[in-house]
């Protein structure tokens, strides 16, 4: 099992919709998980990042856990077109220090 | 402030020769992590530095190895080349805290 699963998509949205964003994680002792899009032919972009202790949201989009079921949601309302991209979802690996290990990223694909 | 910067951004080389990646963190970041995305892989950690250390290391052969100087610049050499090392070449940094790791542009390496 990877310690990071994401569905690869593309998950298709219409313009003004919620896209939801999904990542499994395998190891229960994950402190925190983070978010970064990834436009095509560039590098990832840090959206957002949660602790275990509660969700949060900025702006449009918010990142939900649910440790019971060991999943991380990223919502992201209103979707624009400028929001295609990939998203990756990312984990601490185990033994400190800033290492971090990614999902294989979920294609966003927002219709106008 | 600037951003990471990452130098070459675009490198071609044979099989069996050596590269040397160099990348500059953000002013006042001590961590440089080193990442390599594949579409196949995906991002993949290599190794962490600070302070001139190198605290984490990846599940990547001894041909990859790095370096950080004393003003945090950090560079990465790969020796004998393989066409499997064909990736965009990734570096992070971060005050010290995984969740603010900053991307560079990348380096985008073919090996022929």
């Amino acid at each position: 099992q990877k310690e990071v699963e994401q569905n690869s998509g593309p998950l298709s949205v219409p313009e003004g919709a919620i896209a939801s964003l999904n990542c499994t994680y395998s190891d229960r002792g994950s402190q925190s998980f983070f978010w970064y899009r990834q436009y095509s032919g560039k590098s990832p972009e840090l959206i957002m990042f949660i602790y275990s202790n509660g969700d949060k949201e900025d702006g449009r989009f918010t990142a939900q856990l649910n440790k019971a079921s060991q999943y991380v949601s990223l919502l992201i309302r209103d979707s624009q077109p400028s929001d295609s991209a990939t998203y990756l979802c990312a984990v601490p690996l185990t033994g400190g220090g800033n290492k971090l290990t990614f999902g294989t990223g979920t294609q966003l694909k927002v219709e106008l | 402030k600037a951003g990471v910067t990452q130098t070459p951004r675009y490198l071609i080389k044979t099989r069996g020769q050596q590269v040397t990646l160099s990348c500059s963190p953000i002013s006042g970041h001590r961590s440089v992590s080193w990442y390599q995305q594949t579409p196949g892989q995906g991002l993949q950690f290599l190794f962490e530095y600070f302070s001139e250390t190198q605290r984490n290391k990846g599940n990547f052969p001894g041909r990859f190895s790095g370096r950080q100087f004393s003003n945090s610049r950090s560079e990465m050499n790969v020796s004998t080349l393989e066409l499997g090392d064909s990736a965009l070449y990734l570096c992070a940094s971060s005050p010290n805290l995984p969740e603010t790791q900053y991307f560079g542009p990348g380096t985008r390496l073919l090996v022929l």
